[in-house]
């Protein structure tokens, strides 16, 4: 069975920009969260999707958003991009929504803000 | 406000030997504490998790111990390998609330 893909794998933008990130769950596999990593504050959660709905929403600036599709796929959105914003950006797919299920991470898009 | 804190930052163990990594979480309404192995270039990946209703869980060379008084627990990695090296995530959560990281502990293991 195929893994969580994310696309695409890197990425470079300017500061003001606007980056659209995929990521396709492992199939079968409902939910699908996000976490954004830097090396300074480590894991941090940025949203679930479950049913194309989003159920909990990590503290985060409103520029960050995202969306699920019918078929469990995912991308997230950040607008007016900083430089702060540069980090490895996660995926994580899980069959049911909820930590208690476990979640399988992609391979992260690496993104800098230059 | 960080709710899980994770030592050490960075950890250099001889291979055979026991690699030790703790965490302490604040919030009392957490009752699952997953550890999440990383290797570059890779995602994290679930190595063992915990609930509270036990105070140690064992899979192969990897231990939780869990001390629910103190709001603490770690991770015991036995006879520890080269391949072990990695990056190490603790992890805390309740069923209303995502999981909340510790800030990674870095494992070197040398021959």
């Amino acid at each position: 069975k195929a893994g969580v893909t994310q696309t695409p794998r890197y990425l470079i933008k300017t500061r003001g920009q606007q980056v659209t990130l995929s990521c396709s769950p492992i199939s079968g596999h409902r939910s699908v969260s996000w976490y954004q990593q830097t090396p300074g504050q480590g894991l941090q959660f940025l949203f679930e999707y479950f049913s194309e709905t989003q159920r909990n929403k990590g503290n985060f600036p409103g520029r960050f958003s995202g969306r699920q599709f019918s078929n469990s796929r995912s991308e997230m959105n950040v607008s007016t991009l900083e430089l702060g914003d540069s980090a490895l950006y996660l995926c994580a797919s899980s069959l049911q929504q909820g930590p208690y299920n476990e979640q399988f991470f992609g391979p992260g898009t690496r993104l800098t803000v230059l | 406000q960080q709710q899980v804190k994770q030592s050490p930052q960075s950890l250099i163990v001889q291979k055979g030997g026991i690699s030790i990594i703790n965490c302490a979480y604040e919030n009392t309404a957490f009752d699952y504490f997953p550890w999440y192995q990383q290797f570059p270039g890779k995602g994290p990946a679930l190595l063992i998790a915990i609930r509270p209703d036990v105070s140690e869980k064992k899979e192969g060379r990897f231990t939780i111990s869990f001390n629910k008084s103190a709001k603490q627990f770690s991770l015991h990695i036995m006879d520890s390998q080269p391949g072990d090296s990695a990056t190490y995530f603790c992890a805390a959560s309740s069923g209303n609330t995502p999981l909340v990281f510790g800030k990674g502990t870095r494992l070197s293991v040398i021959a």
